[in-house]
């Protein structure tokens, strides 16, 4: 079946140091990834997103791999700051599916001072 | 720009009585969403519109209604509300794929109570 999870629900890190939130998806059709960052009280907010023909994207302090062969994809935040605190979703779209999007469930991301 | 608008922030119904959501966007999106969320999981969609005109079932539809009154907004209606629908409802909106890009722009949520 199709499905978007999460291996932690909980990942606590150091301030100052990287941080690498996973994300495993079942469906070998999926287009396109998106990691989304959720604060407290708002909507998500998008991060940065990586197509399927795509195993690696960098964008400023943020990295995302995609792992094709274990449907693997990971979001690694360098030098993690206390505005990093959040709840991060990964979504996957299915592009010939009139663009459906699944959300994963989440992985709150504290910071340890 | 304001980005995705939606009202009310907060509303409280009894089981039974019904109550529209509402949602605009200032992007010029061809594409909006309604999603819930509830505690500790991810984001649920409940309607899609992929244009102005077309509206299409999510994941959670039953209960809802929505209606895509132009390019602008695109409204949740909860014809007898139930206390399963007690949640926080996101809009969102997207180019839909235009040029390749998917990302969503997120409302601020409605947190919805139903006693």
């Amino acid at each position: 079946g199709e499905s978007v999870g999460l291996h932690l629900p909980t990942l606590s890190v150091q301030e100052g140091d990287n941080s690498i939130i996973n994300c495993a998806y079942s469906n070998s059709a999926s287009d396109y990834f998106i990691w989304y960052k959720q604060e407290s009280g708002k909507g998500p907010q998008f991060i940065i997103d990586i197509r399927s023909n795509m195993d690696k994207r960098q964008g400023q302090r943020v990295t995302v791999l995609l792992n094709k062969t274990v449907k693997h994809l990971s979001l690694q935040i360098a030098a993690t700051q206390p505005g990093d605190s959040a709840v991060y979703f990964c979504a996957e779209i299915f592009m010939n599916r009139d663009d459906k999007i699944i959300f994963g469930k989440g992985t709150r991301l504290h910071i340890l001072p | 720009n304001a980005g995705v608008t939606q009202t009310p922030k907060f509303q409280v119904l009894k089981t039974g009585q019904s109550m529209t959501l509402q949602c605009a966007q200032d992007m010029n999106h061809n594409s909006m969403y309604w999603y819930r969320q509830d505690p500790g999981m991810g984001l649920r969609l409940i309607y899609y519109s992929a244009s102005e005109g077309t509206t299409d079932k999510g994941e959670v539809p039953n209960g809802y209604n929505v209606s895509r009154l132009n390019k602008r907004e695109f409204s949740l209606r909860l014809e007898s509300a139930a206390p399963s629908q007690t949640s926080v409802y996101f809009c969102a909106s997207s180019w839909g794929g235009v040029g390749g890009v998917y990302e969503q722009y997120f409302g601020p949520g409605t947190r919805l109570t139903v006693t």
